[in-house]
């Protein structure tokens, strides 16, 4: 029982390419989620789904596209990265309304 | 909308001291409570967690914090700190009636804990 997987652990960028941070949770639950993680700002939602195909705007979506591609596998990409999105990405999932979530280990992306 | 305010960004403490860190929430409607660890390099881990019944709530690794109404506050606490508690501890607030919605977890900032020998 793996939890919740993020690939890949780091990632470095140059400004305008493009790439997709992968999420996959084997608890069987309904809820996904993506948050970043900065410097003094503690984490902010970008996305969730509440279930396989759906998803929803968080606090912070600009720049970002998601994907539930199934119950068990969120995806989050970058269409052209810009240094504002360097950051730690975390990927969460929970069951039921969502209230206890469990959190993979993060990618670290850096966009120079 | 909720907000999360952790009043201290960093708190130094000496080994075996007692700990307190301070979390102070802002919220419209009913909440659930939340404190995370992190720990260097990795995801974040629960540590505790305010639903319902007894406002004072046990954690992992000797936590325990206080739900207190009144004073919109759930402070973490630990009477005797060890080396390996160093981390960032993290307090987190869900609307109690929407659960994991639009707004997720409202996080604060974040406390980091430093443990002296």
């Amino acid at each position: 029982n793996a939890g919740v997987t993020q690939t890949p652990k780091f990632q470095v960028l140059k400004t305008g390419q493009s790439m997709t941070l992968q999420c996959a949770q084997d608890m069987n639950h309904n809820s996904m989620y993506w948050y970043r993680q900065d410097p003094g700002m503690g984490l902010r939602l970008i996305y969730y789904s509440a279930s396989e195909g759906t998803t929803d705007k968080g606090e912070v979506p600009n720049g970002y596209n998601v994907s539930r591609l199934n119950k068990r596998e969120f995806s989050l990409r970058l269409e052209s990265a810009a240094p504002s999105q360097t950051s730690v990405y975390f990927c969460a999932s929970a069951d039921g309304r969502g209230v206890e979530q469990y959190f993979g280990p993060g990618t670290r992306l850096t966009v120079t | 909308a909720q907000s999360v305010t952790q009043l201290d960004s960093q708190v130094p403490v000496f080994e075996e001291a007692p700990v307190e860190l301070r979390c102070n929430y802002s919220s419209s409607v009913s909440v659930y409570l939340f404190w995370y660890v992190q720990y260097p390099n990795q995801g974040l881990q629960l540590l505790l967690k305010y639903l319902s019944g007894s406002t004072l709530v046990k954690g992992i690794n000797g936590f325990e914090a206080e739900f207190n109404k009144s004073q919109t506050s759930f402070h973490l606490r630990k009477p005797s700190v060890h080396i390996s508690d160093t981390a960032e501890y993290f307090c987190a607030v869900i609307d109690m009636y929407s659960g994991g919605g639009a707004d997720g977890l409202t996080f604060g900032k974040g406390t980091h804990l430093i443990i002296q020998p």
